[in-house]
């Protein structure tokens, strides 16, 4: 299993552009995460989803919107990059259900707004 | 809201010595606490995690936090810090009707000779 794979690992984008980021997950679980971690402040929730087809807003949403089409798959977009959305990038996922089940992390994907 | 606090941004040990990483959470109803590790460049990583069965949870890689209600704590120890132990470390409660977490601003460790 590769668990929960981020693509891609690294970014730099000019003011405007827009992207989308890619997490997909082999575990089969049904809750997926966007978070974004930035110095002294921690992890931060961005959107979430609890099964395909849906997704919540989380912490700070503003700026990012999110799909779920397949239950393997979250994307995360950002329509114009700004710099203070530069910042890591992480997705995590967790089977369902019990509240205190273990949210599985990917490695990050570090993104430059210049 | 639940949240979770953790005192010290940086903690700094010599090898051999004890670990004591702080967090203290805020919660009206009985909270299900998480500690989870960072190292260089990587993704979270769950030490262990407090479910309400034991007050004394063990973890990984001799890791141990106790649950206080009456201090409102979850501290994570280790007796005998090694230099793999240098890492970000994570405090996080279960909020959202238990969907999601919500994570304490970290610790950095650095453990020297």
């Amino acid at each position: 299993n590769a668990g929960v794979t981020q693509t891609p690992k690294f970014r730099v984008l000019k003011t405007g552009q827009s992207m989308t980021l890619l997490c997909a997950q082999d575990m089969n679980h049904e809750y997926m995460y966007w978070y974004r971690q930035d110095p002294g402040m921690g992890l931060r929730l961005i959107h979430y989803s609890v099964g395909e087809g849906t997704t919540a807003k989380g912490e700070v949403p503003d700026g990012y919107n999110v799909s779920r089409l397949k239950k393997q798959n979250f994307l995360l977009g950002l329509e114009s990059a700004a710099p203070s959305q530069t910042s890591v990038y992480f997705c995590a996922s967790r089977l369902a259900g019990m509240s205190t089940d273990t949210q599985y992390f990917g490695p990050g994907t570090r993104l430059t707004v210049l | 809201a639940q949240s979770v606090t953790q005192l010290g941004s940086h903690v700094s040990v010599s090898e051999g010595a004890l670990v004591l990483l702080r967090c203290n959470y805020s919660s009206s109803v009985p909270p299900y606490l998480f500690w989870y590790v960072q190292y260089p460049n990587q993704g979270l990583q769950l030490l262990l995690k407090y479910t309400s069965a034991a007050t004394l949870v063990k973890g990984i890689n001799g890791f141990e936090a106790e649950f206080k209600k009456s201090e409102t704590s979850f501290h994570l120890t280790k007796p005998s810090a090694h230099m793999s132990d240098a890492a970000e470390y994570f405090c996080a409660v279960v909020t959202g009707g238990g969907n999601k977490l919500t994570f304490g601003t970290g610790t950095q460790l650095k453990v020297e000779l």
